[in-house]
């Protein structure tokens, strides 16, 4: 079963750029990356996608290597307001369309 | 306003009584899916519609069951809850299903 996989926790300073991987060894040619930022008791909300390369964004950067097997969420200078669990999503085409959540990366910024 | 709204959004029920769980949304997605949320287990897909009439099972989709009469309407159902279905439960909606997904806010189920 195709899943992908962040590190569970990460703490940081604020004014900090953080850097949250999340290995996919399975992707398929058409997938695409998805992040997504969570606050306790409310839904996911996008953060940035891409499929190769480096994309950029007002809040992030995600770089995406030549394999595409692992991507990496960059948020730069952290402030106590990105304290959140951020999750990697990547679509697996393999003939459905049911998408796979990573557990999770719980991010928490140091004063 | 474009958004995904579920009701109820707090709901404790008893083993063995059906219950629906609502979820419209009002940005013409044709694709939907309904998530659980447990602690230390992340959101796990429960099932997906791609379409009007066209549902398929995710990750986790025992004790479930869902319908797609209308593009914008995608109910989750619970035939007989069980304490094991006790979760959070999200809703969400996208133009296509590996495109950006908008959220509903949630419903917090608990069975007894």
């Amino acid at each position: 079963l195709a899943k992908t996989t962040q590190p569970i926790s990460m703490d940081s300073y604020e004014g900090q750029e953080v850097n949250i991987t999340c290995s996919h060894n399975n992707i398929a040619t058409n997938d695409y990356i998805t992040w997504y930022q969570q606050f306790p008791s409310q839904g996911p909300r996008f953060i940035i996608q891409g499929y190769k390369t480096k994309v950029t964004n007002e809040v992030a950067s995600l770089f995406i290597p030549a394999d595409r097997k692992s991507s990496t969420l960059s948020l730069p200078r952290v402030s106590l307001s990105d304290t959140a669990v951020y999750y990697c999503l990547v679509g697996y085409q393999t003939g459905a369309n049911n998408l796979f959540f990573g557990t999770g990366t719980r991010l928490t910024v140091i004063p | 306003e474009a958004q995904v709204t579920q009701n109820p959004r707090y709901l404790i029920t008893v083993t063995g009584k059906k219950l629906t769980v609502t979820c419209s949304q009002n940005m013409n997605h044709e694709y939907m899916s309904w998530y659980r949320q447990d602690p230390g287990l992340g959101l796990r897909q429960i099932y997906y519609s791609m379409n009007v009439e066209v549902t398929d099972k995710g990750d986790v989709p025992e004790g479930y069951k869902v319908s797609r009469k209308e593009k914008r309407n995608f109910p989750l159902i619970l035939e007989s809850p069980s304490p094991n279905q006790t979760s959070l439960y999200f809703c969400a909606s996208s133009y296509t299903g590996d495109r950006e997904q908008f959220f509903g806010p949630g419903t917090r189920l608990t069975v007894l």
